[in-house]
Formats: structure tokens, sequence, C-alpha cells
């Protein structure tokens, strides 16, 4: 596997249920994110994690917990969605702590979720 | 704050037409640009970027130059495919690290 993948790539949820994405990065990279995004709206940046500590949460609700166990893997742990939470969520890496501005970010394929 | 803008989409050309999406942006200090592309079904993959003004970023025929006197970074390629149908997003980076997207345009090429 190279670059970053995302599992499952598709997911539907009832409202009541706990689910997990999972995001892993093949590219030595030490900083990971999830972005939310959803149609017609701006990328959402909902977790930045650098060297495994959570640098920045941008004000999302608390049924969406974040765990980044090592620098390769981060999951977003998801519990009593709403309907409103439908999107397609996207994870993505990068080189270097958050701080450095000319290194890029890669993204994962996504996972389309669906809440019904 | 610091933010991104982009032209609104859909943009449809036929093929072989050129191509301009506008992106300027609002921020403080001296930011990183880029631009982003994504394929339906797919994540955002790195089209070109820029780290200082001046700059021009380049690959697979598009080219963006990074323009501080006018907070700009466009995008054109002169002469676009079928297989360029995509949404693309203009991005910023600062020090601190946050990446900010712009609303993404799509872009669809007829034959």
């Amino acid at each position: 596997e190279t670059g970053v993948t995302q599992t499952p790539r598709h997911l539907v949820m009832g409202m009541t249920n706990k689910k997990s994405l999972k995001c892993e990065q093949h590219l030595g990279h030490n900083a990971m994110y999830w972005y939310k995004q959803s149609a017609k709206k701006p990328l959402e940046l909902m977790f930045v994690y650098s060297l495994e500590e959570r640098v920045e949460n941008n004000s999302v609700p608390s049924r969406f917990s974040p765990e980044c166990p090592n620098s390769s893997h981060l999951f977003l742990h998801l519990h009593t969605l709403q309907p409103e939470d439908s999107a397609l969520y996207l994870c993505a890496s990068s080189l270097g702590p958050a701080g450095g501005k000319t290194y890029e970010q890669y993204f994962g394929p996504g996972t389309r979720l669906t809440v019904t | 704050g610091d933010s991104v803008t982009q032209m609104e989409g859909p943009v449809t050309l036929s093929e072989e037409a050129f191509l301009t999406i506008n992106c300027t942006y609002t921020a403080t200090g001296y930011p990183s640009l880029f631009w982003y592309v994504q394929y339906p079904g797919e994540g955002l993959q790195l089209l070109l970027k820029a780290t200082k003004a001046d700059d021009k970023g380049s690959n697979k025929g598009f080219e963006a130059t990074y323009r501080k006197e006018t907070t700009s970074f466009h995008l054109e390629k002169g002469s676009v495919q079928v297989s360029d149908s995509a949404v693309y997003f203009c991005a910023l980076r600062k020090e601190v690290g946050q990446f900010y997207f712009g609303t993404g345009t799509s872009l669809t090429v007829i034959p």
C-alpha cells in the first residue's frame, strides 16, 4: 500500500450506531488531519494531529471523537450521529510538524458516510 | 481572517479550450499557495504549488503564478482535455500550519 488509505470507503449507519473510520499513511509523515466535505460547502477541517498530539479541534461536536495511536494511523470514532453528518470524510497527512508552510497535504480517497 | 475565494462554477468547456479558474486569497504574512484536483469518487490530489511571491507552479499543462500584488493564484491551462473534468480547489497554508481551502470549482470538458 502506498500513500494515504481510508477504510471503509462507504458506510451507512443509523443514528444510534457506533462506528469508526480508519486512516493509514505510508509516507513517513508526522501530521494527520480529518476533514469533512459536504456538497456546496467549503472543506471543513475537523482535527489536526502533529506528532500524535492533537493540536487543533475546530469546535467539532463531541459525537466525533478522534484517536491517533501513532504517526501512521488516525481514527474517527462516530456515535449518535445526525443525518446532517452525512458527508465525505477525508483524511490527509503532511510532512513536518504542523508549522511547516511549504509542506503540502496528501489526501486519502475518503469515506462516504450516510446517516439514516 | 485568512481565507481563499474561488470563482463559482460549474465551468463547462469544449475540448482544447483555454481554461482559467480564478483564485484570490486573504492572509497576513507570506503563505504558500496550492491547487488541488479531485476526480469523481477520489480524494484531493496536489496539482501544483508555489511557496513565495512570483513563483510559478506547473504540472500536467496547468500553471499558476503567485501574485502578491493582486493576492491571486489563478489556475490556467492552454488546452483542456476531457480527462481534466474534475473539481479544482485553491488553498493556502501559513507558517502556523493550517490549510485554508476554497469552495472548489467544478470543471466539465465536453468532446
